[in-house]
């Protein structure tokens, strides 16, 4: 009953490095999405997608991108890691449509991210 | 004006009391509402949904009044393990993408 899974939990990053934030799901749901969350802000979109091979951008999207060549998986790539990416990330996903189920988002259990 | 406004709080109540939020949104064709719970340090989790009649789970009972733009959460007989924040999210018109959560309200209950 593993849901969406985030990894790493932790990681320090040095500024201008790169590094991927992976997110997979085994719940066969169409939408998968990453959020940023910073004290006082709340959780803000970065990007989302409704399938393989789609996504779009949320809110905050520069400085990161993101694919979706499965429908499983949905990886956050920071290019160029800035203090200001500091941030506690969590993935999420969910169905599509109108199922009863439609409306539930899952969230993953977050990746805390410090960029020094 | 903000899209999903929540007091920040935090409510600090005894056990056993009676705590009530309060969230007001702004845009008026948003379709669907939800309470969300994170502990600290964890995830958002989905605590129930809002319907237009009003809704009850347990000590937990929301209320939507699209008039006046808010929705509200209601907590009886409150328990230490309530303590958490409670996001008030907000679905608009068409897409996930129009997911917007307020910045969640902190209640403490105290023995």
């Amino acid at each position: 009953n593993a849901g969406v899974t985030q990894t790493p939990k932790f990681q320090v990053l040095k500024t201008g490095q790169s590094m991927t934030l992976q997110c997979a799901q085994d719940m066969n749901h169409e939408y998968m999405s990453w959020y940023r969350q910073d004290p006082g802000m709340g959780l803000r979109l970065i990007h989302y997608s409704v399938g393989a091979g789609i996504t779009d951008q949320g809110e905050v999207p520069n400085g990161y991108n993101v694919s979706r060549s499965t429908t499983e998986d949905f990886p956050l790539r920071l290019l160029s890691a800035a203090p200001s990416q500091t941030s506690v990330y969590f993935c999420a996903s969910s169905y599509l449509g109108n199922r009863d189920s439609g409306n539930t988002i899952y969230f993953g259990e977050g990746s805390w991210l410090t960029v020094v | 004006r903000k899209e999903v406004e929540q007091d920040p709080g935090p409510f600090n109540v005894p056990e056993g009391a009676t705590v009530a939020f309060n969230c007001t949104y702004s845009n008026s064709a948003s379709q669907s509402f939800f309470w969300y719970r994170q502990d600290c340090r964890k995830e958002p989790k989905l605590l129930m949904s809002v319907y237009s009649s009003g809704n009850e789970d347990g000590r937990f009972t929301a209320q939507l009044n699209r008039a006046s733009q808010y929705i509200s959460l209601l907590i009886r007989d409150s328990k230490l393990s309530d303590s958490a924040t409670y996001l008030c999210v907000v679905k608009g018109e068409s897409g996930y993408s129009t997911l917007t959560f307020g910045k969640g309200t902190m209640l403490l209950v105290s023995p």
